[in-house]
C-alpha cells in the first residue's frame, strides 16, 4: 500500500541549531515528493518539492530536503533554525498507480518547536 | 492576489442543520480538493475535481456533497450536520498541465457542531 509516513510527532531543537524533519515513503514508480508548512490558524504552503535531477532541493525560508532513493527518505533540513520557524510540517507524495495523478498521500505532520 | 478563499472562516452548528462552505480561487487552476483536518489524524481528502464538470469521492466522502460551480468554485455540503464532522475544512487547487505543481490552500474553516 502506497504510505508516507513522519516518524517523529515533535521535534524540539534550540534556535541557531540545525533541524530535520524527517520523512520516509512507500510508493511504486518514480514519486514526486512534497514539504509543507502550517502556521497556526492558517492553511498549508508549499516549502519545496522534489521531481527529478539533483537530490538536495532548495526552497523557501532557508528549507532544503534531500532526497535519498535507496533509504526512500526525503528529509527536511535548515542549517540554523529561528523562532519564527515553529509550526507544523508536513511530507506529501504524488504517486502513479492509475486513477487520478493529481492526488496526494500525506504524512501526519511534524510538529516543531525551536527555543530561544 | 488572494489565491484561494475560503468564507465562513468560522461556524457553529446544530446537529442535523445543513450547511455550505464556499471556495474560490483566483490562479486558473484545474483541480480543486477538500480536506479535513483532525488532531492526530492528518489532512484527509473528502472530495475532489480533476477538472470543471467533474468531481470524485476521496478517503471521506460519507456526509459531504460538492459542486464544482465553475472552473472558479468548489463548494462542501453537509446535509445533516454531525457532531463527527466537528472539524477545520481545507480548500485547495493545483494548475498547470503536470502532476508536479504544489496545492495552493486556503486558510481553513473550522466547523463546530453542538
Amino acid at each position: 500500500a502506497q504510505s508516507v509516513a513522519q516518524p517523529e510527532d515533535q521535534v524540539n531543537v534550540a534556535e541557531g541549531n540545525p533541524l530535520t524533519v524527517k520523512c520516509t515513503y512507500s510508493v511504486s514508480g518514480n514519486p514526486y515528493l512534497f514539504w509543507y508548512v502550517q502556521y497556526p490558524n492558517r492553511g498549508l504552503q508549499f516549502l519545496l518539492k522534489y521531481i527529478t535531477g539533483d537530490n538536495l532541493v532548495k526552497g523557501s525560508y532557508g528549507f532544503e530536503a534531500e532526497f535519498n532513493k535507496s533509504q526512500t527518505s526525503f528529509h527536511l533540513k535548515k542549517p540554523s533554525a529561528l523562532v519564527s520557524d515553529s509550526a507544523l510540517y508536513f511530507c506529501a507524495v504524488r504517486f502513479f498507480g492509475g486513477g487520478n495523478n493529481r492526488k496526494l498521500i500525506w504524512g501526519l505532520g511534524t510538529s516543531l518547536g525551536v527555543n530561544p | 492576489n488572494a489565491g484561494v478563499t475560503q468564507t465562513p472562516k468560522f461556524q457553529v452548528l446544530k446537529t442535523g442543520q445543513s450547511m455550505t462552505l464556499q471556495c474560490a480561487q483566483d490562479m486558473n487552476h484545474n483541480s480543486m480538493y477538500w480536506y479535513r483536518q483532525d488532531p492526530g489524524m492528518g489532512l484527509r481528502l473528502i472530495y475532489y475535481s480533476a477538472s470543471e464538470g467533474t468531481t470524485d469521492k476521496g478517503e471521506v466522502p460519507n456526509g459531504y456533497n460538492v459542486s464544482r460551480l465553475n472552473k472558479r468554485e468548489f463548494s462542501l455540503r453537509l446535509e445533516s450536520a454531525a457532531p463527527s464532522q466537528t472539524s477545520v475544512y481545507f480548500c485547495a487547487s493545483t494548475g498547470g498541465g503536470n502532476s508536479n505543481q504544489p496545492q495552493h490552500f486556503g486558510d481553513g474553516t473550522r466547523l463546530s457542531i453542538l
